[in-house]
């Protein structure tokens, strides 16, 4: 069965502090997509980055940087010197090759304070 | 491009009432999905559309009807509403399966049931 599991329900930090945000994956496919998005306080899912599961590069894209490793099942992302408009919810998601589906891990909520 | 665009923003239902949430997108997307997403958890699936004429069930389907009738139109019945059904809900779309695609979300309603 398909699972995502996001253990950190919220973080807090200060700005400029460095955080990460993990995401343990489960499922019995060879192929596979992860994805991460983000819901700022406005409401709206808003795509982040999208992984398969044959590409192990480390991506960077600007203060953010995603560390995907299938020995651990982890897709973890990390946000370097956090700012105030990085709060919010983070969900890691995970779709197998054969479903149309996406399953959501259940958000890890950030908080980044002055 | 408007993107997706869901009505109404918000709504108050009283048990055993009925309506039709409304999910338009004029990306000439494909796939069209509903998601519910409840206090402090992820996302799940109520239906998807791999296109007109076709629909399947998510995870969490009971209590909800969809129809497909165009590829623009995604429309969610709710018949009966239950205080369960008390979420925000989002549309979603996108060109291709999750993967291939990242999908595109709308900016939800929040429903409540009393």
């Amino acid at each position: 069965a398909q699972k995502v599991t996001q253990a950190q329900t919220e973080i807090s930090v200060v700005e400029k502090e460095d955080v990460t945000l993990d995401c343990v994956y489960e499922t019995r496919d060879t192929t596979y997509y992860l994805f991460w998005y983000k819901q700022p306080p406005s409401g709206e899912l808003v795509f982040l980055i999208r992984r398969n599961s044959f590409d192990e590069q480390n991506e960077i894209s600007g203060r953010y940087s995603w560390n995907f490793q299938k020995s651990t099942s982890s897709f973890n992302f990390t946000i370097t010197a956090s700012q105030v408009v990085d709060s919010a919810v983070y969900f890691c998601a995970l779709r197998q090759r054969n479903t149309d589906k996406l399953i959501f891990g259940t958000g890890t909520r950030l908080q980044v304070f002055p | 491009n408007a993107g997706v665009t869901q009505t109404p923003k918000f709504r108050i239902l009283k048990i055993g009432q009925s309506m039709t949430l409304q999910c338009t997108q004029d990306m000439n997307h494909n796939y069209m999905y509903w998601y519910r997403q409840d206090p402090g958890m992820g996302l799940k699936l109520i239906y998807y559309s791999v296109g007109a004429g076709i629909t399947d069930k998510g995870e969490v389907p009971n209590g909800y009807n969809v129809s497909r009738s165009t590829t623009e139109d995604f429309p969610l019945r709710l018949e009966l509403a239950a205080p369960s059904q008390t979420s925000v809900y989002f549309c979603a779309s996108s060109y291709d399966p999750p993967g291939l695609d990242e999908q595109y979300f709308g900016p939800g309603t929040r429903l409540t049931v009393t």
